[in-house]
C-alpha cells in the first residue's frame, strides 16, 4: 500500500525551531519529487516547499524562505522539514505529498501549534 | 506568483443536482510541453485532500465519473454531474506550472 505518515508536530514557542519527518512506504521513494503543503486552522492549502529526486533543487513559498529547509533521505525513504524561527502564523497542519506535479498521495497530517 | 481564484466560495446543492464550481488563474497554465497543469483536490471533512482530476480533464484513479474537468489557459471548471452526500467537503484548484498555488477552496453541501 503507497502511504505516507508525517510525525514530529507539537507545540513550540514562537521563535523556536521543530523538524517535521515524513516516512514514506509502497513506492519507490527515491523516484518521485515530494512537497510540503499546510493548512492554518480554519483556512484553506497552502503549499510550502519541493524537492526533487535527489535533494539538489529546492524551491519555498515566500513566506518561509530563509526559516524551513526541506531535505530528504533516500536511504531512509523519509522526508524532513526543518523549521526554525517560528511564527503564529506557522501554526498549522503539515502535510506531505507525493509531487508528480500533481500531489497525488498525501500523508494524514502533522499540526503544529506555535503558541507561548 | 500565480493567483488562483475560486468561484463561488460555497455552494449547496440538492442531491443528484449538478455543481459546477470556477477557476480562474493569473496566468497561462499551459506549458510549452503541450501540458496544462491545473488540478482539483477534495477535502472530506476530517481527511486529507485526494486528488480528483489531473492536468485538467484526467481523472485520478478511482474517482467517479460523475466528475468533470474542463477549461484552458486561465479559466477552468470542475463539474459534479450528481452530486451525492459523499462528496460533501472542500474543493480546492490547483497550478503545477510555476512552483504549486492552491485556489481559496470552496465549500459544498448538501440541502
Amino acid at each position: 500500500e503507497v502511504q505516507l505518515v508525517e510525525s514530529g508536530g507539537g507545540l513550540v514557542q514562537p521563535g523556536g525551531s521543530l523538524r517535521l519527518s515524513c516516512a514514506a512506504s509502497g513506492f519507490t521513494f527515491s523516484r518521485y519529487w515530494m512537497s510540503w503543503v499546510r493548512q492554518a486552522p480554519g483556512k484553506g492549502l497552502e503549499w510550502v516547499a519541493n524537492i526533487n529526486q535527489d535533494g539538489s533543487e529546492t524551491h519555498y513559498v515566500d513566506s518561509v524562505k530563509g526559516r524551513f529547509t526541506i531535505s530528504r533521505d533516500n536511504a531512509k525513504n523519509s522526508l524532513y522539514l526543518q523549521m526554525n524561527s517560528l511564527r503564529a502564523e506557522d501554526m498549522a497542519v503539515y502535510y506531505c505529498a507525493r509531487d508528480v506535479s500533481a500531489l497525488d498521495i498525501w500523508g494524514q497530517g502533522t499540526m503544529v501549534t506555535v503558541s507561548s | 506568483d500565480i493567483v488562483m481564484t475560486q468561484t463561488p466560495l460555497s455552494l449547496s446543492v440538492t442531491p443528484g443536482q449538478p455543481a459546477s464550481i470556477s477557476c480562474k488563474s493569473s496566468q497561462s497554465l499551459l506549458h510549452s510541453d503541450g501540458k496544462t497543469y491545473l488540478y482539483w483536490y477534495l477535502q472530506k471533512p476530517g481527511q486529507s485532500p485526494q486528488l480528483l482530476i489531473y492536468e485538467v480533464s484526467r481523472r485520478f484513479s478511482g474517482v467517479s465519473d460523475r466528475f468533470s474537468g474542463s477549461g484552458s489557459g486561465t479559466d477552468f471548471t470542475l463539474k459534479i454531474s450528481r452530486v451525492e452526500a459523499e462528496d460533501v467537503g472542500v474543493y480546492y484548484c490547483m497550478q503545477g506550472i510555476n512552483l504549486r498555488t492552491f485556489g481559496q477552496g470552496t465549500k459544498v453541501e448538501i440541502k
